[in-house]
């Protein structure tokens, strides 16, 4: 099976505009999450999806914002960007929902960085 | 909440050698999962090893084991034979088994260096 895929997997950007990341999980995930990774931070859960619905929401302000399609994939998206916004930003997906031991598998990554 | 604790930066280790990962955590859950992923320079996540807070049995992959002392709450990492391509960010995860959901809280990395 294909792995988690990611696009774009380097983006630059300037304050102020917006992004949209994309997530395609493994074939036959329903679950993905994102995760933001920055040195300061490190990694710091954003939201969980399944079944097109948001589950779980970390403690990131409203201008993070995601959605998921019919066909389990994922995008984000990042409003009026903020210098601190520069990150690694990850996916992950997973079979299904619920308290499965099943794990996470991660894509590998968006770099973007804010200027 | 959660939390997890790695309180070591950096680790180093010879090749051939055995190194332990340190991590503490903290829940007022019975029932959980405890992960290690491995972050090479790539920046891909890969999952090392698992274990259910259940199961009292530690986990083993290979090179690769667990001391998991769920009293004290830690979930130490064992890498025998420690090989080159060891070296990565490791990092130390919590998920809850008491709700639904993938949500993953990590602790903040141990760099592990394997010097030839």
């Amino acid at each position: 099976k294909a792995g988690v895929t990611q696009t774009p997997r380097y983006l630059i950007k300037t304050r102020g505009q917006q992004v949209t990341l994309s997530c395609s999980p493994i074939s036959g995930h329903r679950s993905v999450s994102w995760y933001q990774q920055t040195p300061g931070q490190g990694l710091q859960f954003l939201f969980e999806y399944f079944s097109e619905t948001q589950r779980n929401k970390g403690n990131f302000p409203g201008r993070f914002s995601g959605r998921q399609f019919s066909n389990s994939r994922s995008e984000m998206n990042v409003s009026t960007l903020e210098l601190g916004d520069s990150a690694l930003y990850l996916c992950a997906s997973r079979p299904n929902q619920g308290k499965s031991p099943k794990t996470q598998y991660f894509g590998p990554g968006t770099r973007l960085l804010v200027l | 909440a959660q939390t997890v604790t790695q309180s070591q930066p950096e680790m180093s280790v010879q090749e051939a050698e055995t190194v332990t990962l340190s991590c503490t955590y903290d829940t007022s859950e019975s029932d959980y999962y405890l992960f290690w992923y491995k972050q090479p320079p790539s920046r891909q996540m890969i999952l090392v090893i698992r274990q259910e807070a259940y199961k009292q049995q530690n986990a083993t992959e290979n090179r690769f084991s667990v001391n998991f002392q769920k009293a004290a709450k830690s979930f130490s990492l064992k890498i025998s034979d420690s090989q080159l391509g060891d070296a990565a960010m490791y990092f130390c995860a919590y998920r809850s088994k008491e709700t639904s959901g993938s949500r993953l809280t990590f602790g903040e990395g141990t760099q592990l260096t394997v010097n030839p």
